[in-house]
């Protein structure tokens, strides 16, 4: 079964401080792992996604990273905008076209 | 470009009622997810569909039932609701080609139940 975990579960940050998120997996024909920001009460937004492991991509402050067993969300010079939680969900040969996701890493960001 | 647009915002309901929850896919999109999350909680996939057939099924009783319209348009139904049943629903959409896809979700529908 694929499982999915992030860690730390939740982290505070101040202004300029940067830090890494882990999301570590456990998947059979892992497909793609995807990362999204959810502020609260509103939907998803997504991020990045990698296919396959060495693979990084890069968004303003906001770099991700992957490797056969693990991903990090890396956050440089955050800002207080950057507060919200944090999803990674991977996609698998066991569950077709279907997301699993982790339960997210809540990122207070303090000015 | 119009992204994913759920209706209602939010809904009350009481224990045993039945809930319909809509769901319009971003425009070229064929393939319409449907999640749940409980506050604190990652998404929990219940079911997708794709060109009107469900296309995966997560791990939900069959109360949880769903439709797709031939302009990918969705609808989650609901029936005998339970207290548990109260959650924020996400749908989204994605274009189905080769092994993988991005999905794209809408802002929810807050469910309460009573």
């Amino acid at each position: 079964e694929d499982q999915v975990t992030q860690s730390p579960e939740a982290l505070r940050l101040q202004e300029g401080e940067s830090s890494s998120l882990n999301c570590s997996y456990t998947v059979s024909g892992l497909r793609g792992l995807f990362w999204y920001r959810q502020d609260p009460g509103k939907g998803p937004e997504f991020l990045f996604t990698l296919y396959s492991a060495g693979e990084e991509k890069e968004k303003e402050r906001l770099k991700a990273t992957l490797t056969k067993k693990e991903s990090f969300l890396h956050i440089t010079a955050p800002k207080p905008e950057d507060s919200a939680t944090y999803l990674c969900a991977v996609q698998s040969d066991n569950y077709g076209q279907n997301f699993v996701f982790g339960p997210g890493t809540r990122l207070s960001v303090l000015p | 470009e119009t992204g994913v647009t759920q209706s209602p915002t939010h809904l009350i309901k009481t224990r045993g009622q039945q809930v319909t929850l809509r769901c319009s896919s971003q425009s070229g999109h064929n393939t319409v997810s449907w999640y749940q999350q409980a506050l604190g909680q990652g998404p929990q996939f219940i079911f997708q569909y794709y060109r009107e057939e469900e296309n995966g099924r997560g791990n939900f009783p069959p109360r949880f039932s769903g439709l797709q319209f031939p302009n990918y348009s969705s609808e989650l139904n609901v029936n005998a609701l339970e207290l548990d049943d109260s959650a924020l629903y996400l749908c989204a959409s994605s274009w189905t080609s080769g092994s993988y896809n991005e999905q794209f979700f809408g802002p929810g529908t807050r469910l309460t139940v009573l």
